[in-house]
């Protein structure tokens, strides 16, 4: 148990439908991050918050939109996604961005296959 | 983007046996992290590393921050077969505050 969860922790879903991913952190950490892992590749980030502003998005797709409504909860929001979209999807947390105290403490994740 | 080389790509052995890893950048980094994933969950932070030279443990783990700065090593001592799973390296450059991670090692312990 990192402190950080996940849910759901699968989801299948098609290409037409809207679906949300949704991330808490309990350890009073204030960035957050959404990660993208697919076989054989290091893990990509896609977005970073920092005390509820986003201050990162990696080049992601609009049919990715994440929300950070307070320090505690992150949501990725997914519509007309591709099959190629398939991946685990990671949260993380780190108590700060930069400088010490910045490791980040992941989530379970969500197994994301897209039909 | 950052590329971070991570080798073995995969290792198999014998329970009792230690094990050594490493991750190497192009550039220079301030901030060397080693995970462990289990199938179907999240990594698991084992080691944080901030100085270079600097030599940390775990438990049977430990890891290493290289005088060079581009590199960095994990080892575990006696391996149990609890300790099978995929290892991630990340790493920290001078600028900016994104983390760049490793394709991982795979571990096999053999009982």
């Amino acid at each position: 148990e990192t402190g950080v969860t996940q849910t759901p922790r699968h989801l299948v879903m098609g290409m037409t439908n809207k679906k949300s991913l949704k991330c808490e952190q309990h350890l009073g950490h204030n960035a957050m991050y959404w990660y993208k892992q697919s076989a054989k590749k290091p893990l990509e980030l896609m977005f970073v918050y920092n005390f509820k502003e986003q201050t990162e998005n990696n080049s992601v797709p609009s049919r990715f939109s994440p929300e950070c409504p307070n320090s505690s909860h992150l949501f990725l929001h997914l519509h007309t996604l591709q099959p190629e979209d398939s991946a685990l999807y990671l949260c993380a947390s780190s108590q700060l961005l930069g400088g010490g105290g910045n490791e980040q403490f992941f989530g379970p994740g969500t197994r994301l296959t897209v039909l | 983007g950052q590329q971070l080389n991570q080798s073995p790509q995969s290792m198999f052995i014998q329970e009792g046996e230690d094990v050594s890893m490493n991750c190497t950048s192009s550039s220079i980094f301030n901030t060397w992290l080693w995970y462990k994933q289990d199938p179907g969950e999240g990594p698991v932070l084992l080691i944080a590393l901030y100085k270079a030279g600097e030599l940390t443990s775990n438990g049977r783990l430990t890891a290493q921050f290289g005088i060079t700065r581009k590199d960095s090593f994990l080892n575990i001592s006696a391996s149990i077969p609890s300790d099978v799973g995929i290892y991630f390296c990340a790493g920290r450059p001078n600028t900016g505050n994104q983390f760049y991670f490793g394709t991982g090692t795979s571990l096999t312990v053999i009982p």
